[in-house]
């Protein structure tokens, strides 16, 4: 079992809905989560983070935690092409690492 | 602008040849990170370091080492025993691990 999954995609939506990303990991110690978004030959940015259970929002974008289920989400709203990119999940581990999931590409069609 | 300088863009090696890629920071982050990135693939951690001086090992360590030696540095040597080096390396820095990552614009290193 990876340490961060996320469904590869494509994950193909039209303008103006609700992308909806998924992510999952498996040590129950991690309390720091991360989402970027990477366009095509660029290196990642920082979208979101989430401490702790429940929701958070920033302007059209929503993360959601559920540390009982180890699950992490990404709600993107009124969906735009230029929201078309690879959006990675990153999660700390007790470790002392930060592990990525392996990217979900987006695409958004007019 | 408080950032992360990762230089050259674009390298070259030679067969045989180790080469370094340079990362600079000037946020004050304690946390520095080296990952490889192959076309339509996930980043993959090679070396990280929490503080100066101090560095560990990522899932793909072998046939690249790093250094330590300032806060603001963390140069990455691509060595001659690394036989498939062509991919995209990141450069990121953190204030420390529970805190975002902030990434360089990358390098590509392809061989010749």
């Amino acid at each position: 079992q990876k340490e961060v999954e996320q469904n590869s995609g494509p994950l193909s939506v039209p303008e103006g809905a609700i992308a909806s990303l998924n992510c999952t990991y498996s040590d129950r110690g991690s309390q720091s989560f991360f989402w970027y978004r990477q366009y095509s030959g660029k290196s990642p940015e920082l979208i979101m983070f989430i401490y702790s259970n429940g929701d958070k929002e920033d302007g059209r974008f929503t993360a959601q935690l559920n540390k009982a289920s180890q699950y992490v989400s990404l709600l993107i709203r009124d969906s735009q092409p230029s929201d078309s990119a690879t959006y990675l999940c990153e999660a700390d581990n007790q470790g002392g690492k930060l592990i990525f999931g392996q990217g979900t590409e987006l695409s958004v069609k007019p | 602008d408080g950032g992360i300088t990762q230089s050259p863009k674009y390298l070259f090696r030679k067969e045989g040849q180790n080469v370094t890629l340079s990362c600079e920071q000037n946020l004050n982050h304690d946390a520095m990170y080296w990952y490889r990135q192959d076309p339509g693939q996930g980043l993959r951690l090679i070396y990280y370091s929490q503080i100066v001086n101090d560095f560990q090992k990522g899932d793909i360590a072998e046939g690249y080492s790093v250094s330590r030696e300032k806060k603001e540095s963390f140069p990455l040597t691509v060595t001659s025993a690394q036989k498939n080096p062509t991919a995209f390396y990141l450069c990121a820095s953190s204030a420390d691990r529970v805190q975002p990552q902030h990434f360089g614009d990358g390098t590509r290193l392809s061989i010749l």
